[in-house]
């Protein structure tokens, strides 16, 4: 079974400044799917950047960005200038590139990130 | 519609009580997912649903949990009489079959409290 591991319960940062959410996660498969997710206040999950294994090139989108290193098995997230509304609860997610029986997304405990103004 | 809809919004109940938690996942997406999300803790995978096939109920923590998903749409989420440690939110995914790579499309979740 997969696990994925965020060793970073809380972290801050201070606006426009740079943060980088740690991710690693264990599996025994070569093809499968990476992601972020942000959980405001509001509760609802909103899908920040995704990554696919077989790429080699990092994800970026906008102001964030990921450091893939499969080898390793890590999954980092950069956020840069950083804003007052990035402050939310980060979590990383895995997901088997085999569909069948696999389908479902395996969550990190999450990292609480403030922005200090 | 437009998003995933879960309601109620929020649940109070008292021990020992039964609840229904809805779910209503965009049109056309056939795979459905709930997940629990206790204080502090990240999201437990309960259940899953994918068109026609068999459900795949290998995270629902005991039989007092059961779901069911009426014509590939709505979805509802039953808890036999609660218990304390039921209290969590509970979140609703849905993802179309064949960009399921795209990750899930979340509701907004219902947050249950048993007293």
């Amino acid at each position: 079974a997969q696990t994925v591991t965020q060793s970073q319960p809380e972290m801050s940062v201070q606006e426009a400044e740079t943060v980088t959410l740690s991710c690693t996660y264990d599996t025994s498969e070569s093809d499968y799917y990476l992601f972020w997710y942000k959980q405001p206040p509001s509760r609802q999950m909103i899908l920040v950047i995704r990554q696919e294994a077989y790429k080699q090139q990092n994800a970026t989108e906008n102001r964030f960005s990921v450091n893939f290193q499969k080898a390793a098995k890590s999954f980092s997230l950069k956020i840069s200038d950083s804003q007052l509304g990035d402050a939310a609860m980060y979590f990383c997610a895995y997901r088997s590139a085999y569909d069948f029986g696999n389908e479902k997304l395996t969550f990190g405990t999450g990292t609480r990130l403030t922005i200090i103004p | 519609g437009a998003g995933v809809s879960q309601s109620p919004s929020n649940k109070v109940t008292e021990k020992g009580k039964d609840v229904e938690l809805r779910c209503d996942p965009i049109s056309g997406h056939t795979a459905l997912y709930w997940y629990r999300q206790s204080l502090g803790q990240g999201l437990e995978f309960l259940i899953y649903f994918q068109g026609n096939s068999a459900p795949d109920k290998s995270g629902l923590p005991s039989d007092r949990f059961s779901a069911e998903r009426t014509g590939g749409s709505v979805s509802t989420l039953t808890i036999q009489r609660t218990q304390q440690e039921d209290s969590a939110v509970y979140l609703c995914a849905s993802s179309p079959r064949d960009r399921a790579w795209h990750g899930y499309t979340f509701g907004s979740g219902t947050r249950l409290t048993v007293v």
